[in-house]
């Protein structure tokens, strides 16, 4: 298996950035997400990025990838109310379909 | 639309009294799978179906049974349900190739007294 970790929580001020930690350890590990989830609601994919990528960016949100330290981060620039959620970093293995999750980080924006 | 499509959303109900969990997707995918999630653990995987007739353990599968007979669905079924399985579960699908992202249902929250 794989293990993925993420820290429980995170606050910031709204306008501020954000930025969500994961470290997965299985260093053949070949995509790697980050999905959303809102109070109520299923999960939905924010981004994604090849193991053979350093940096994805789109819009507000930046992916850094290292794979030395299998370090993966979620930078959210100018955060608003509305990305209050619970972050889950994923990992998939070379080979297999399965995704090792992360155990999700709260993201409180404070007004 | 393309959609992952869980009934119940919501079910209390009693020890033993066996249950299903339907899950339905529209995008024609060959996988499919479902995860438990709690509080402190992120989602954990219970079965997965790689195609219609096939289907495998994931991490958590004690306690559970599934079945693909059609390539759209995918039923969680709980033969003996026990408090220990009360949780919220999602399904998810996607194409065959891992780098197809995984589309999940909105969830199902079981609470077994």
């Amino acid at each position: 298996g794989e293990d993925v970790e993420q820290s429980l929580f995170l606050s910031v001020r709204e306008g501020d950035s954000s930025v969500i930690n994961c470290t997965y350890t299985d260093s053949s590990s070949t995509y790697l997400y980050w999905y959303k989830q809102e109070p109520g609601a299923g999960l939905q994919l924010l981004t994604y990025i090849f193991s053979n990528m350093d940096m994805k960016q789109d819009q507000r949100l930046t992916v850094l990838l290292n794979k030395k330290d299998k370090h993966l981060s979620l930078r959210i620039a100018d955060t608003q109310t509305g990305d209050s959620a619970i972050y889950f970093c994923a990992v998939l293995q070379t080979g297999a379909n399965n995704l090792f999750f992360g155990t999700g980080t709260r993201l409180t924006v404070i007004p | 639309e393309a959609q992952v499509t869980q009934n119940p959303r919501y079910l209390i109900t009693v020890t033993g009294k066996k249950l299903t969990v339907t899950c339905s997707q529209n995008m024609n995918h060959e996988y499919m799978s479902w995860y438990r999630q709690d509080p402190g653990l992120g989602l954990r995987q219970i079965y997965y179906s790689m195609n219609v007739e096939v289907t495998d353990k994931g991490d958590v599968p004690e306690g559970y049974k599934v079945s693909r007979k059609e390539k759209r669905n995918f039923p969680l079924i709980l033969e003996s349900p026990s408090p220990n399985q009360t949780s919220l579960y999602f399904c998810a699908s996607s194409n065959r190739r891992g780098y197809q992202p995984q589309h999940f249902g909105d969830g199902t929250r079981l609470s077994i007294l």
